[in-house]
């Protein structure tokens, strides 16, 4: 079955810092690829996505590069701020018309000013 | 705010009650998901409702009960629960195209649920 593994938390960084998340998965066929970020109090949001390999998402100057020969997906940013704090999820949909999400069990990220 | 609220937002429940959690989508989407996180879990996905029909029930025990009356609202019935069911009880929506590789999902902010 389908599963997705990212780099376990707490990650804390200082303001400006360079942030790398690292995600990889399993998964048949071609999945698509997201990452889903969680500010306190709220609901998961879509933060970028890819849907083959090579391509790369991005959004906020996050950035993330689908990678099939390394099944990876890793997240980066160059320099992170306080407002970036929050829980950031690495998921994965099968592509097979049923739109089920396979989330990793999330990185919560903290950064210091 | 993502078009997708919540009701209520914290619950503590004994484990002879019965509650409901609500589920509301604005954004005129016709697929609806429950999701379930739990501290150091993946969020699992519990059930999904295409067009107000049950298209996928992830061997959710019987505790659990979803019902779907319309493509705006989803609920979560909810009877004689353990303490392991204590979580964050997620609601999503979105809005499903055929031939689309993928249509987004928007999460509601969630029902913290603590049974005791």
């Amino acid at each position: 079955g389908n599963s997705v593994t990212q780099m376990e938390g707490p990650v804390t960084l200082s303001e400006e810092a360079f942030l790398t998340i690292n995600c990889t998965y399993t998964a048949t066929g071609y999945p698509s690829l997201f990452w889903y970020v969680q500010y306190p109090g709220e609901g998961l949001q879509l933060l970028l996505k890819a849907t083959k390999a090579d391509d790369k998402g991005s959004n906020k100057g996050f950035e993330a590069t689908y990678r099939k020969e390394t099944t990876s997906f890793h997240l980066e940013k160059g320099s992170v701020q306080v407002s970036d704090s929050a829980v950031y999820f690495c998921a994965l949909s099968d592509n097979f018309g049923n739109e089920k999400l396979t989330f990793g069990t999330g990185t919560r990220l903290t950064i210091i000013p | 705010e993502t078009g997708v609220t919540q009701t209520p937002r914290h619950l503590v429940m004994g484990m002879t009650n019965k509650k409901s959690l609500k589920c509301e989508q604005h954004l005129g989407h016709n697929a609806m998901y429950w999701y379930k996180q739990s501290a150091k879990k993946p969020l699992e996905l519990m059930f999904v409702y295409s067009l107000e029909e049950r298209v996928e029930n992830n061997s959710v025990p019987s505790r659990f009960s979803p019902e779907c009356p319309n493509s705006s609202h989803l609920f979560l019935h909810l009877h004689t629960l353990q303490p392991e069911d204590s979580a964050l009880y997620l609601c999503a929506s979105s809005r499903r195209e055929r031939g689309a590789v993928y249509n987004e999902q928007f999460f509601g902010p969630g029902t913290r649920l603590t049974v005791l």
